[in-house]
Order: structure tokens, then C-alpha cells, then sequence
């Protein structure tokens, strides 16, 4: 079955430096979604993304984060000067379109220091 | 807003029947997915109800009741690889039909 891809699967950085996490969703799907949990919480919706431009984000989804198709298969989320909070499993997911099912990526966990 | 209530917790006993329940209130309705989540891991797709009713996949089914507000996942002959988070998630009908998750229902499964 085709998957979802996240690169790295863990990644610690200090409070204050960027990280960019990267997603390499299923070929055929058009939709990409960035979502979060921090440990022992729910699965948080950050944003989505269709034909190269945001169509929805969360509260969560402030000015410290950007999201980018550099190319035809990669889809990163971009967090600029993060902080302990940061701190969590940030999921990418994607889906053929609005009505299909979310493939999801096993996950960038994410450790603030 | 989005509101989506599940159970914290529940055990049940290796080859019984477990139901977890999820009520919802959400500004749209676009679907309902249940999704089964082991720790550390990425939530994998279980099942999908969008009409009022019982969808059935093997050990697992899904009902729906659309006026209730309410969902239950029900896992036949339980295996010890059950015990998992089981997630609750509603797809609204605005913007890009994005998809909001309960909590989730930790299972453990006990022999």
C-alpha cells in the first residue's frame, strides 16, 4: 500500500533554531495536511494545503510556521525559532481529495532542548 | 467549534467484544473516521461512516447516527495487538475538510 513518507523521524534542536521537517506524500494525492500531538494530547490540526497555497490553518498555526511544496513530491513545514512548547510528533497526511481518506506519515518527533 | 468526547480508557479481556463510543458536536459534518493509533506511531485508518448506520471490516465496525451527534467502534474477538489508542475524528464541511480528532480511548486488552 502506498505511504506517506516523513524524514527525520526524530529531530532535537535547540530553543530558538529552525527545523524543517519534510514530507513525501502519496503520488497521486493533491491534499496536504500538517498535524501535531504532543505527548499524551490529541492529535492537533495545523494546517492544509492544496494547489500550492494554504487552504485552512489552526490558531496553532501562527507566524513561526510556514509550509512549502518546494517540488513535485516533497512538502515541508518550516518552524522558525522554536520554543519547548514546539515539542511533540508532527504528522504529515494527504488525501486524492477532500472526500478520500488521510494517509498519514509515521512522524517527525520533535524534541525542543 | 469542534467538540469530541471519548473515554480516556478501557480494558476488555482477550477474544470478547469491546464498543468505544464518541459524541460530537462540530460546526459541519462531513464524515467520521476512527483511526487506531500504537504509541509512538502514526494514526492508521480504520473505518469511515458518512450516512446513519453500521459499516462492518472484518473484526471491526463503525456506527453512525448523524441526528444523535454519535459514533461507536465496535472490535470483535479481541487480540492482544488491540491494545492501542483508538481515535475519534470528525471532517468538518468548511475550507478544506479537515479532519479534528477526540482524544482518543487508550484500550488495553488483558489476557
Amino acid at each position: 500500500e502506498p505511504e506517506v513518507t516523513q524524514t527525520p523521524s526524530h529531530q532535537v534542536t535547540q530553543m530558538g533554531q529552525e527545523v524543517i521537517l519534510r514530507c513525501v506524500p502519496i503520488s497521486n494525492h493533491l491534499y496536504f495536511y500538517w498535524y501535531r500531538q504532543i505527548l499524551g494530547q490529541k492529535v492537533e490540526f495545523l494546517v492544509s494545503f492544496y494547489n500550492n497555497e494554504i487552504s485552512e490553518k489552526s490558531e496553532i498555526f501562527d507566524d513561526q510556521f510556514s509550509v512549502e511544496r518546494p517540488d513535485g513530491s516533497n512538502f515541508t513545514l518550516k518552524i522558525r525559532s522554536t520554543k519547548l512548547e514546539d515539542s511533540a510528533m508532527y504528522f504529515c497526511a494527504s488525501s486524492e481529495n477532500p472526500q478520500g481518506r488521510y494517509t498519514f506519515g509515521s512522524g517527525t518527533r520533535l524534541t525542543v532542548v | 467549534g469542534q467538540n469530541i468526547d471519548q473515554p480516556t480508557e478501557m480494558t476488555a479481556t482477550e477474544g470478547a467484544i469491546v464498543q468505544i463510543n464518541c459524541t460530537y458536536q462540530t460546526s459541519g459534518f462531513n464524515g467520521l473516521f476512527w483511526y487506531q493509533q500504537h504509541a509512538g506511531e502514526a494514526p492508521t485508518f480504520l473505518s469511515y461512516n458518512v450516512l446513519d448506520g453500521l459499516e462492518e471490516k472484518g473484526r471491526f465496525s463503525s456506527f453512525l447516527s448523524r441526528s444523535k451527534g454519535y459514533s461507536y467502534l465496535l472490535l470483535k474477538e479481541l487480540q492482544m495487538k488491540d491494545s492501542a489508542s483508538y481515535l475519534c475524528a470528525v471532517r468538518d464541511q468548511t475550507g478544506a475538510n479537515n479532519l479534528f480528532f477526540g482524544t482518543g480511548t487508550r484500550l488495553t486488552v488483558i489476557p
